[in-house]
C-alpha cells in the first residue's frame, strides 16, 4: 500500500524555521519526483515545490523561492521541505504528494507561523 | 487570484449531473494535460481524473474529465451527498514553470 506521512509541523515565530519530512512507502521512492503542497486556513491548495527523482531539477512557487529548500534521501525513502524566514502568511497545512499527478496524498502537517 | 479560473460553487440534485469549468491559458491548460481532485471536509486531497480524461484505479464512472483548447470541465454524474466536496484542477505552468491549482470550487448537493 502506497503511504506517505508528513511530521514535523508546529508553531514558529516570524523569521523562524522549521524543517518538514516526509516518510514514504509502498513504491519505488526513488523513481517519482515528489512535491509539497500547501493550504492556508481555509484557503485552496498551492503548490510549493517540486523535486526529480535523483534531486537534480527543483521547481519552487515564487512566494518561497530563497527561503524553503526542498530534498530528498532516496535511500531513506524521504522527502523533506526546510523553511527559512517564516512569514504569517507560510501558515498553512503542508502536504506530501507523489508526483507527476499528485495521485498519493499524506495527512499534512500544520505549520503556524504567529509570535 | 489563481491562474486556473473556476466557479466558486455548483450546486444539484441528488441523481442528477453538475460540471465543473476550469480555465486557464496556452501556457498551461492549453499545452498539458489537467488533474482534478476532490477534498472532502476535514481530509487531504485524492486524485480523481488525471492526463485530462483518465481514472485512477477505484474512482467510479461517475466521474468523468474532458479538455478543449485552454479550458477543462470535471462531470460528476449520478450525484450522491457523499459527492459533496470541494474541487480543484491542476495543471503545469510551462511559463511559470510551476504547478498551477484553480481556486476551487465547493459542490452542494441538495
Amino acid at each position: 500500500e502506497v503511504q506517505v506521512v508528513e511530521s514535523g509541523g508546529g508553531l514558529v515565530q516570524p523569521g523562524g524555521s522549521l524543517r518538514l519530512s516526509c516518510a514514504a512507502s509502498g513504491f519505488t521512492f526513488s523513481s517519482y519526483w515528489m512535491s509539497w503542497v500547501r493550504q492556508a486556513p481555509g484557503r485552496g491548495l498551492e503548490w510549493v515545490a517540486n523535486i526529480k527523482q535523483d534531486g537534480s531539477e527543483k521547481y519552487y512557487v515564487d512566494s518561497v523561492k530563497g527561503r524553503f529548500t526542498i530534498s530528498r534521501d532516496n535511500a531513506k525513502n524521504s522527502l523533506y521541505l526546510q523553511m527559512n524566514s517564516l512569514r504569517a502568511e507560510d501558515t498553512a497545512v503542508y502536504y506530501c504528494a507523489r508526483a507527476q499527478y499528485l495521485d498519493y496524498w499524506g495527512q499534512g502537517t500544520l505549520v503556524t507561523v504567529s509570535s | 487570484q489563481s491562474v486556473l479560473t473556476q466557479p466558486p460553487s455548483v450546486s444539484a440534485a441528488p441523481g442528477q449531473k453538475v460540471t465543473i469549468s476550469c480555465s486557464g491559458s496556452s501556457s498551461n491548460i492549453g499545452n498539458n494535460y489537467v488533474s482534478w481532485y476532490q477534498q472532502l471536509p476535514g481530509t487531504a486531497p485524492k486524485l480523481l481524473i488525471y492526463d485530462s480524461n483518465k481514472r485512477p484505479s477505484g474512482i467510479p464512472d461517475r466521474f468523468s474529465g474532458s479538455k478543449s483548447g485552454t479550458s477543462a470541465t470535471l462531470g460528476i454524474t449520478g450525484l450522491q451527498t457523499g459527492d459533496e466536496a470541494d474541487y480543484y484542477c491542476g495543471t503545469w505552468d510551462s511559463s511559470l514553470s510551476a504547478v498551477v491549482f484553480g481556486g476551487g470550487t465547493k459542490l452542494t448537493v441538495l
